[in-house]
């Protein structure tokens, strides 16, 4: 089986600094990984993904996150915060041999951005 | 391509009333699915359908009807709404079942309350 933990469900960084949101996963086998963002009152909208190719990823507005195997980790990062990142980020695995969907989400870490 | 669409984009029920919740998409996806969002619990899949005629349970899947007559609208019944049901529910649609390492697209969402 597989699942997700989102380290933080909350972290709050101040506008022009870096972010870092926390992802950690477990999977039997080699998983492709998301993470998607949603917008206060909006749907998901996918920012990157990871399926075995480079290990680091980039993906809309700056973000990247870095796939470790050693620590079946995929933090997303950003260098510099803007006020339009204020939401809510969710990590996905997905492996489609696994559940009726073969995807599982993480419980969700919500991005304060500070002036 | 207008996407995934949803309607209503707001709810209210009263207990033991039933409706639906209409989901179209037009980019000829096979896969459609239901997820409920509820605060600190991320996405959980209630149904799901691999193509027209086909449907299956999910994580959720009690309370609530699918079908799918059509590839493109996949609706979602409340049979007789409780207010366990009061959360959002997304529409979702992606290439193919077995593969859920492509893109997921999401609606908007319908916010439903029942009383």
């Amino acid at each position: 089986a597989q699942s997700v933990t989102q380290l933080d469900s909350h972290v709050s960084v101040s506008e022009g600094t870096p972010v870092l949101l926390r992802c950690n996963y477990s999977s039997s086998y080699s998983p492709s990984l998301f993470w998607y963002v949603q917008h206060p009152n909006k749907g998901l909208q996918l920012l990157l993904k990871y399926t075995s190719a480079a290990t680091l990823v980039k993906g809309i507005n700056g973000f990247e996150a870095e796939f470790k195997k050693s620590e079946t980790s995929f933090h997303l990062t950003k260098p510099s915060a803007h006020m339009s990142d204020a939401a809510e980020y969710f990590c996905v695995v997905s492996r489609p041999e696994e559940g009726a969907d073969g995807l599982t989400f993480g419980k969700g870490t919500h991005l304060i951005i500070q002036p | 391509n207008a996407g995934v669409t949803q309607t209503p984009k707001f709810q209210v029920l009263k207990t033991g009333q039933s409706m639906t919740l209409q989901c179209a998409q037009d980019m000829n996806h096979e896969y459609m699915s239901w997820y409920r969002q509820d605060p600190g619990m991320g996405l959980r899949l209630i149904h799901y359908s691999v193509g027209a005629g086909i449907t299956d349970q999910g994580e959720v899947p009690n309370g609530y009807n699918v079908s799918r007559s059509t590839t493109e609208d996949f609706p979602l019944r409340l049979l007789s709404a409780a207010p366990s049901q009061t959360s959002v529910y997304f529409c979702a649609s992606r290439i193919e079942r077995g593969a859920s390492y492509n893109e997921q697209f999401f609606g908007p969402g319908t916010r439903l309350t029942v009383l």
